[in-house]
């Protein structure tokens, strides 16, 4: 089956570091993806792992290990405009196809 | 560049009625997939269209269709509308087939 697993809610304070785990089960992998949805917004892509490694973009970081099926997305310095969902997303291999997970609900206090 | 366009924003139908929603993908993107986002399931892949052929289908019934046009525009067709079909459906454009870039989505409530 395809599945992919996060946590429903964090809540983190304004200038920490927040750590969102992603994790997968899915048919196939050819990519993770992390995106950015403002409540009432579309979803904005911040980062996307295809080897297992640490991307770095700024003040977002995603991380990919492909034998453990895992993932997670940091974030530093966190800002009050950081509080949005963040969305994990697979690629099914061979195909356009793309499983998200229900989203992680990101709140930054002041 | 201008980025995915949707129309229209909102829609309210009534049950059994069919709709159709409109997406213009950004310029030079060919790649257009549409997905339907309710609270309860998150995101779930609908179609994906490359140069009018439809490449992959997510699990829906056949009442959800698609197509996409020689400008790579893209409509989706929700017939005998039900009462669950009442999300927001979003579409996406990609470059690359990779990274995609959402329009701001069409709230359609059944009634």
């Amino acid at each position: 089956g395809q599945n992919i697993d996060q946590p429903t809610e964090m809540t983190a304070t304004e200038g920490a570091i927040v750590q969102i785990n992603c994790t997968y089960q899915t048919s196939g992998f050819n990519g993770l993806f992390w995106y950015q949805q403002h409540a009432g917004e579309a979803p904005t892509f911040l980062s996307y792992n295809v080897l297992d490694g640490l991307e770095e973009k700024g003040r977002f970081s995603s991380f990919l290990s492909r034998s453990k099926g895992y993932s997670y997305l940091l974030l530093k310095e966190l800002q009050m405009k950081d509080s949005a969902s963040y969305l994990c997303a697979v690629r099914v291999s061979g195909t356009y196809k793309y499983i998200f997970g229900t989203g992680t609900r990101l709140k930054v206090l002041a | 560049k201008a980025g995915v366009t949707q129309t229209p924003r909102y829609l309210i139908k009534t049950r059994g009625q069919q709709v159709t929603l409109s997406c213009s993908p950004i310029s030079g993107h060919r790649s257009v997939s549409w997905y339907q986002q309710t609270p309860g399931q998150g995101l779930q892949f609908l179609f994906e269209y490359f140069s009018e052929t439809q490449r992959n289908k997510g699990n829906f019934p056949g009442r959800f269709s698609g197509r996409q046009f020689s400008n790579s525009r893209s409509e989706m067709n929700v017939s005998t509308l039900e009462l669950g079909d009442s999300a927001l459906y979003l579409c996406a454009s990609s470059p690359r087939g990779l990274e995609q870039y959402f329009g701001p989505g069409t709230r359609l409530t059944v009634t």
